[in-house]
């Protein structure tokens, strides 16, 4: 149980075009689900808070409107990397947090973005 | 605010030999901690967890980690390692609607 799924696995689109990626709660209901950024050989950075029916809670320097992100149900997170450019280019994951008070988050695969 | 800190940036071990990872953290409340292992390119895997009770927790793969509050470290350990266990090991530690990562540490096993 406590799965959670991420789509697409990797995306390769051009600088100026957004790109959207998917989160998914496949056997719960996610009333949190929080995005993270990796880059290669370093730690998970935290992004955004998502909460279902409600906005998206930014971490200190990450551009809201750059980042679009949307939790318009209990099991589906969406991130939107608007107008992406190369250093956009990075390991994006996702995780969500089961309904009921609960510390543990369950992560997806995670999303693999190039911008050329 | 909570964090963690893990010392090791990367660890050569061979294989059959022990393993041993550090994390020390930094809270001010009963810490919930989790060991995370993510291997490249891909997602994390949980490992084990420390919420409360018994301050040895057995894991998934051989794994176990000795949580130890007087030196605020919750060390993770494994008896053999196998060459599988290459591979990026997290430390995290759980505040209300957070979660907190180490740096992680990088595990090369040699033949």
């Amino acid at each position: 149980g406590a799965v959670v799924s991420q789509h697409p696995s990797w995306v390769i689109c051009k600088s100026g075009t957004s790109v959207k990626i998917e989160c998914r709660s496949l056997d719960f209901q996610a009333t949190t689900m929080f995005w993270y950024r990796q880059f290669p050989k370093q730690s998970l950075m935290l992004m955004a808070t998502s909460n279902e029916g409600s906005k998206a809670t930014y971490e200190q320097g990450v551009e809201k409107d750059k980042f679009l992100i949307n939790h318009a149900s209990l099991t589906l997170s969406t991130l939107t990397v608007t107008s992406a450019h190369p250093e956009d280019s990075s390991f994006y994951i996702c995780s969500a947090v089961p309904a009921g008070p609960s510390y543990e988050q369950y992560f997806g695969p995670g999303t693999r973005l190039t911008v050329t | 605010a909570q964090s963690v800190t893990q010392p090791d940036i990367h660890i050569t071990v061979s294989e059959g030999a022990s393993l041993e990872l550090r994390c020390n953290y930094s809270y001010g409340a009963t810490p919930y901690l989790f060991w995370y292992v993510q291997s490249p390119g891909q997602g994390l895997q949980l490992l084990l967890k420390y919420f409360s009770g018994d301050t040895l927790v057995q894991g998934i793969k051989g794994f176990e980690a000795e949580f130890k509050r007087s030196q605020s470290s919750f060390n993770l350990r494994k008896p053999s390692v196998h060459w599988s266990d290459a591979a990026e090991y997290f430390c995290a530690v759980a505040a209300p609607g957070k979660l907190s990562f180490g740096a992680g540490t990088t595990v090369t096993v040699r033949a």
